[in-house]
């Protein structure tokens, strides 16, 4: 069965503080799609990413990076020079490769910047 | 806009009632999911559908149903309502295939009194 686990519930930064989000990942498929969404305090989620399992090349965009590392099963999330405007809940999700995808979600961690 | 319709945007209502959310997926997507979100809580994964078939099941309540129209929208029927069933309802839809993200409605906020 597919798992996602996000071992960290809440993280407190100040802000201009690098931040890093864990999550890792169980399953029995070679090929499987790793995704990170937000859900900033107003509600919605909102996609952020995707990484295939036979692409571990890290990601950059502005001052998100994601670094996928299959031989830890994990797939981090950093945010560098935290804003106030990152305070969100963030959720790590697992998708199979078959079509009527299974999507499974870790349990979330709630980011706080703080001023 | 993530393409994803969801009405109505709040619902309030009684306990014993019952209440119909509806869904309208993005143009071309297959599937169809349902999470329910308490209070500072995770998504609870309810049921999804693919092409007009339910495709799995989640941690989904006998008093809840669902269903997928032939046009593709989607309908989630909760009754006997309680008021631990005040939460946010997502829907969600994707192609159907296993690269294709996930796009979130905005949810249907139901109070419970």
């Amino acid at each position: 069965a597919q798992k996602v686990t996000q071992a960290q519930t809440e993280i407190s930064v100040v802000e201009k503080e690098d931040v890093t989000l864990d999550c890792v990942y169980e399953t029995r498929d070679t090929t499987y799609y790793l995704f990170w969404y937000k859900q900033p305090p107003s509600g919605e989620l909102v996609f952020l990413i995707r990484r295939n399992s036979f692409d571990e090349q890290n990601e950059i965009s502005g001052r998100y990076s994601w670094n996928f590392q299959k031989s830890t099963s994990s797939f981090n999330f950093t945010i560098t020079a935290s804003q106030v405007v990152d305070s969100a809940v963030y959720f790590c999700a697992l998708s199979d490769h078959n079509y009527g995808q299974n999507f499974v979600f870790g349990p979330g961690t709630r980011l706080s910047v703080l001023p | 806009d993530s393409g994803v319709t969801q009405t109505p945007k709040h619902l309030i209502t009684a306990t014993g009632q019952r209440v119909t959310l509806r869904c309208s997926p993005r143009s071309g997507d297959l599937s169809v999911y349902w999470y329910q979100q308490s209070l500072d809580q995770g998504l609870q994964f309810l049921i999804q559908y693919y092409n007009g078939e339910e495709r799995a099941k989640g941690n989904i309540l006998e008093r809840f149903s669902a269903q997928q129209f032939p046009d593709l929208h989607s309908e989630l029927n909760l009754s006997s309502l309680e008021l631990g069933d005040s939460a946010l309802y997502f829907c969600a839809s994707s192609a159907g295939q296993g690269n294709s993200p996930l796009h979130f409605g905005n949810g249907t906020r139901l109070t419970v009194t």
